[in-house]
């Protein structure tokens, strides 16, 4: 079936500095692929649907600058949070669609704790 | 706007039971409709797809339906164990040309031994 790899999945980083998620898939390409948000106890959200070789179109109050996202390859995206404050921790997870629509459904990856300190 | 409701919100059952979990969508104009679980701390993993043409899925112990029309799938786990434990999200995949998956909020399911 169908995998999503989702590196690395734990991060602890410093106030100010910058951190990159990378969510690839497998075994097979991906044109669309999706960043969610987690809170303890809640439900995801979406924060963006990146499209490979085009710009990334973000959810409704998700900062754009803060969150960049780059879907390069058909099999590669990223997710680079700049500038990371504590408020910023949470778990990510990146999913994605494959081209035949509707046969594979869509994929997770296993997620990434972030914690800013 | 689709929405997507999940009945009951958490349920706790002793170990050897069969239990249906029940998903709601607002608008039946669908692609597929999606269950996965996920576990504290960790992804989602898909655990039955069901096109919009299609009226059920199995794998294994569990048991999917889909009644498009009436806007409500099922999931059915037969002989609950232990590891069944863990929360169980729906969710469905609008027709209309977004690909956003919408979320129902999940039922967290507790299987005790």
């Amino acid at each position: 079936g169908a995998v999503v790899s989702q590196h690395p999945s734990r991060v602890i980083c410093k106030s100010g500095t910058s951190v990159k998620i990378e969510c690839r898939s497998l075994d097979f390409q991906a044109t669309t692929m999706f960043w969610y948000r987690q809170f303890p106890k809640q439900s995801l959200m979406l924060m963006a649907t990146s499209n490979e070789g085009s710009k990334a179109t973000y959810e409704q109050g998700v900062e754009k600058d803060k969150f960049l996202i780059n879907h390069a390859s058909l099999t590669l995206s990223t997710l680079t949070v700049t500038s990371a404050h504590p408020e910023d921790s949470s778990f990510y997870i990146c999913s994605a669609r494959g081209r035949d629509r509707g046969n594979y459904g869509y994929t997770f990856g296993s997620g990434t704790r972030l914690t800013v300190v | 706007k689709q929405e997507v409701t999940q009945i009951p919100a958490a349920l706790s059952v002793p170990e050897g039971e069969n239990l249906v979990l029940n998903c709601s969508f607002t608008d039946s104009a669908i692609y597929n409709l999606q269950w996965f679980r996920q576990d504290p701390g960790k992804g989602l993993t898909s655990l039955l797809l069901i096109q919009s043409s299609q009226r059920e899925q199995t794998s294994g112990r569990l048991n999917a339906s889909l009644d498009k029309s009436s806007g409500r799938s099922t999931l059915y786990i037969a002989a609950s164990q232990p590891g069944d434990s863990a929360t169980y999200l729906c969710a469905v995949w609008p027709q209309g040309g977004s690909e956003k998956l919408v979320f129902g909020k999940g039922t967290k399911l507790t299987v005790n031994p």
